[in-house]
């Protein structure tokens, strides 16, 4: 077991509504990194969080933001939800900059 | 820029069989690479990973990955498969070359398929 636990594991949206996802990191973790990964393809970074402030992005429009917290947990929250959306998000801590990725199980968002 | 090619979305092999998951990657820096696999339903685990130590990596479950610059590949084997290998296997680079270590950039994955 990884330590790092996802909420919620599935949720159904509609079409221009907001999600936001939760990410609790693995103790004495103190970077997050959250991906998209689309049915049949792989992984895509969205961001990553270091103490509290992004320090690196993927291809993704500033509609997906995110937060960390002084505990390291984290959030991705998603604006004006689109059909495309719909993926497993995958949130991965790591204990340094440079350390391995533990990765969550994953939130399944559908957007109908 | 960093990218990584996985030949064959699809791989079938009986149990006890050699299994051979091909990786390619295009990296401007020296790379760091990773096979990751996926159960249904689960989250990524970490298998093995080359950060420019020696070419040939042992990981988890008996599997192994040897590290080619001359062909650009990172292929992942394993001598003899078990039913329970049957998953999702993603390779991956890491953009550590742009700074950003917390970014690796993923295949599209090869599904495993081991039969009786």
């Amino acid at each position: 077991e990884t330590g790092v636990t996802q909420s919620p594991t599935h949720l159904i949206k509609t079409r221009g509504q907001q999600v936001t996802l939760r990410c609790s990191s693995q103790s004495g973790h103190n970077t997050v990194s959250w991906y998209q990964q689309a049915l049949g393809q792989g992984p895509q970074f969205i961001f990553q969080y270091y103490r509290e402030e992004e320090n690196g992005r993927g291809n993704f429009p500033p509609r997906f933001s995110g937060l960390q917290f002084p505990n390291y947990s984290s959030e991705l929250n998603v604006n004006a939800l689109e059909l495309d959306d719909s993926a497993l998000y995958l949130c991965a801590s790591r204990p340094t900059s440079d350390g391995e990725l533990f990765f969550g199980e994953g939130s399944r968002l559908t957007v109908l | 820029a960093q990218s990584v090619t996985q030949l064959g979305s699809h791989v079938s092999v009986s149990e006890g069989a050699l299994v051979l998951l091909r990786c390619n990657y295009s990296s401007s820096v020296p790379p760091y690479l990773f096979w990751y696999v996926q159960y249904p339903n689960q989250g990524l685990q970490l298998l093995l990973k080359y950060t420019s130590a020696a070419t040939l990596v042992k990981g988890i479950n008996g599997f192994e990955a040897e590290f080619k610059k001359s062909e650009t590949s990172f292929h992942l084997t394993k001598p003899s498969a078990h039913m329970s290998d049957a998953a999702e296997y993603f390779c991956a680079v890491s953009d550590h070359g742009s700074g950003n270590t917390g970014k690796l950039i993923f295949g599209q994955g090869t599904t495993l398929q081991v039969k009786p």
